[in-house]
């Protein structure tokens, strides 16, 4: 079955980085499927961080994020990573990978939902 | 950025009523490029329905989704013990992907 298992909680200080794994299975890794990145902050609602399509290494951010975001793919072991940098304490959150069902593509442009999640890794940054 | 306004904020209802849930978008999604998602505590999200009313792989027919351009509407025919949690609409035809601030299902 489809299934997307993330790697394990971390704890980070303030100005540090972290970077969340997420290994996919069941499906065609590099076929009609990104991996979108989805936090949500304690008691909050949900965040769209930005997307990957592992075919191309096409990438786009959330526009807040741009510069301290990095998402990538390994298509020989079908994970995805997403790296987030100088992290602050407003980074606390479950963050979520996802698999991104494309409905429509246009050049550059794709238009997708999210029909497969991971359980999620908390990231929590204190000092 | 389009953003998605959800009333009511709680939904206080009891096992078998029906629930309406409402998303307004502050512009026309394009192509009604918009989801639903279900999330209970400490649990990931689940999609229920996608292009405003295509219910996804093994969702039950009490959910259905309806509306067009901004104004959208996730109905829950029959409320099963199960289905209390929170719910959120997010629309995927303009970048960047946005999510509506989300509606509590609770037990009355």
């Amino acid at each position: 079955q489809v299934q997307l298992v993330q790697s394990g909680d971390e704890v980070k200080k303030p100005g540090a980085s972290v970077k969340v794994s997420c290994k996919a299975s069941g499906y065609n890794f590099m076929s009609h499927y990104g991996i979108t990145w989805v936090r949500q902050a304690p008691g909050q609602g949900l965040e769209w961080m930005g997307w990957i399509n592992p075919y191309t290494g096409d990438t786009k951010y959330a526009q807040k994020l741009q510069g301290r975001v990095t998402m990538t793919t390994d298509t020989s072991t079908t994970t995805a990573s997403m790296e987030l940098r100088s992290l602050r304490s407003d980074d606390t959150a479950v963050y979520y990978c996802a698999r991104a069902s494309i409905q429509l593509w246009l050049g550059d442009d794709y238009y997708y939902y999210m029909d497969v999640w991971a359980k999620g890794t908390t990231v929590t940054v204190s000092s | 950025e389009i953003v998605l306004a959800q009333s009511p904020g709680t939904l206080s209802l009891s096992p078998g009523e029906r629930a309406t849930l409402s998303c307004r978008a502050s512009q026309s999604v394009n192509n009604n490029y918009l989801a639903w998602y279900q999330q209970k505590p400490g649990q990931a999200p689940r999609l229920l329905i996608y292009g405003a009313s295509r219910r996804a792989t093994g969702i039950p027919d009490r959910f259905s989704g309806s509306g067009s351009e901004t104004d959208f509407t996730l109905t829950i025919s029959r409320l099963e013990t199960e289905d209390f949690a929170v719910y959120y609409c997010q629309q995927y035809g303009r970048s960047p992907l946005t999510f509506g601030g989300g509606t509590k299902v609770e037990i009355k």
